[in-house]
């Protein structure tokens, strides 16, 4: 049952455009991520927020900004899409102390 | 620095015949790490597989099995017999800033 939720599924856009993709999480969880899938499947952290305060900023480019507006939201936004941006965006949270991660379905984005 | 290695690329088993995808982990941190393998299977969200909190412990789940190894650091992923329904890419993971591995295509040919 999902209870990561991410909009929008799928984005097509032309390079130089702003992205934004959504997440919304109901289980609670003070912890939310996002992930970028390339495609080779490769799986990197990017962002991760406990109770709206970033906790990691691993090395990505300053175009992306992620945003908190409570626990249970955080949000991407790209401010100038380049075509190394097309991926896959997995947004997931955690309980503490586990490190489980429940994953939404992801937001394919495609820089044309 | 972190991180964790598993097995390549796509793994190609036939039917009914046994698996191994290798993971294991380097981690500078004192504390033993949570264990996890991911799947994600055609048209669906990565989702957990199973997971093992305590070293020396093996987790299960769907018939797929792992044994935490503290002493040589893995935590290979091993099912008996596969199914055309395992097809996947799987992924190793430890919960120190989660780290995954780089995700192990599995295609079973039936």
């Amino acid at each position: 049952e999902t209870a990561v939720f991410q909009t929008p599924n799928y984005h097509v856009t032309q390079v130089g455009n702003e992205v934004s993709f959504n997440c919304k999480q109901t289980l609670g969880h003070d912890t939310m991520y996002w992930y970028k899938q390339d495609s080779k499947k490769l799986l990197k952290i990017m962002f991760s927020y406990n109770n709206k305060q970033l906790i990691v900023n691993e090395t990505v480019p300053r175009r992306f900004s992620p945003q908190s507006s409570d626990k249970a939201h955080l949000n991407l936004r790209i401010k100038s899409v380049e075509p190394e941006d097309s991926a896959v965006y997995l947004c997931a949270s955690s309980p503490p102390n586990t490190g489980q991660l429940y994953f939404g379905e992801g937001s394919k984005l495609t820089v044309l | 620095g972190d991180s964790v290695t598993q097995t390549e690329g796509q793994v190609t088993v036939s039917e009914s015949k046994s698996l191994i995808i290798n993971c294991t982990y380097s981690t500078t941190s004192i504390a033993y790490p949570n264990l996890f393998w991911y799947v994600r299977y055609p048209g669906e969200g990565l989702q957990l597989l199973l997971k093992v909190i305590t070293a020396g412990q093996k987790g299960s789940s769907r018939g797929f099995e792992a044994t935490y190894n503290k002493e040589t650091t893995s935590f290979h992923l091993q099912k008996a017999s596969v199914q055309e329904s395992d097809s996947a890419v799987y992924y190793c993971a430890y919960n120190n800033r989660i780290f995954f591995g780089d995700g192990t295509q599995l295609v079973v040919k039936p």
